[in-house]
């Protein structure tokens, strides 16, 4: 079992419509939870992350986090064509494995006009 | 955030031939990371490269096909050694700034084996 696992998509959805993106994990030692954004060409940039359970808002993105599921969220609201990129959910790994960063594949996320 | 740069950005190289890809951070950084992703693949970790002494490389991943240097807390180069056309991937270095969760990456190599 991988330990991070995200649909590669690809999603598209029309402006303005609420995106969701969804990532599952298997070790429950994790406890900060990232998001990135890639565009093409580009190399990852971080969006936002979160420490723990809960929500964290910011802007259009608010990151949401379940740890009794094992389950991490990323909501775009109001999308727009500028959102269209590749999002990669990320965990960083502790201990023996301090920095080290756990990535999902990914999901390719096409807003269109 | 740290400003990452690579060098070069993109390259096309000859089957057995090695290419050395640079990265450097505008401020000083303790760790610094070499990823790997493959076309439509995640990002996967080449080696943690360490100031001042080995690299310390993940399974799968050995010195003597992806020789690290790190002279100093601002720079890295990865090698990529005799290389195939199963390397043609983009390669990304990344620095860990405000703690070892967050990282931020450079722009990329786009490697290309022919």
């Amino acid at each position: 079992q991988k330990e991070v696992e995200q649909d590669p998509g690809p999603l598209s959805v029309p402006e303005g419509a609420i995106v969701s993106l969804n990532c599952t994990y298997s070790n429950s030692a994790f406890q900060y939870f990232m998001w990135y954004r890639q565009y093409s060409r580009k190399g990852p940039e971080l969006l936002m992350y979160t420490y723990s359970s809960g929500n964290k808002e910011d802007g259009r993105f608010t990151a949401q986090v379940d740890k009794s599921s094992k389950y991490i969220s990323l909501f775009i609201r109001d999308s727009q064509p500028s959102d269209s990129a590749t999002y990669l959910c990320a965990m960083p790994g502790g201990g023996s494995t301090l920095g080290r960063l756990y990535f999902g594949r990914g999901t390719q996320l096409t807003v269109w006009p | 955030s740290a400003v990452i740069s690579q060098k070069p950005s993109r390259d096309i190289c000859q089957r057995g031939t090695s290419l050395t890809i640079q990265c450097q951070v505008d401020s000083q950084v303790t760790m610094m990371f070499w990823y790997r992703q493959q076309p439509g693949q995640s990002l996967t970790l080449i080696a943690t490269a360490n100031q001042g002494s080995e690299a310390t490389y993940e399974s799968g991943f050995v010195i003597d096909k992806f020789p690290i240097s790190r002279p100093n807390l601002t720079f890295s180069t990865l090698t990529v050694s005799n290389m195939s056309p199963e390397d043609s991937s983009i390669y990304l270095c990344s620095v860990a700034d405000r703690g070892v969760g967050e990282q931020y990456f450079g722009p990329g190599t786009r490697l290309t084996v022919t």
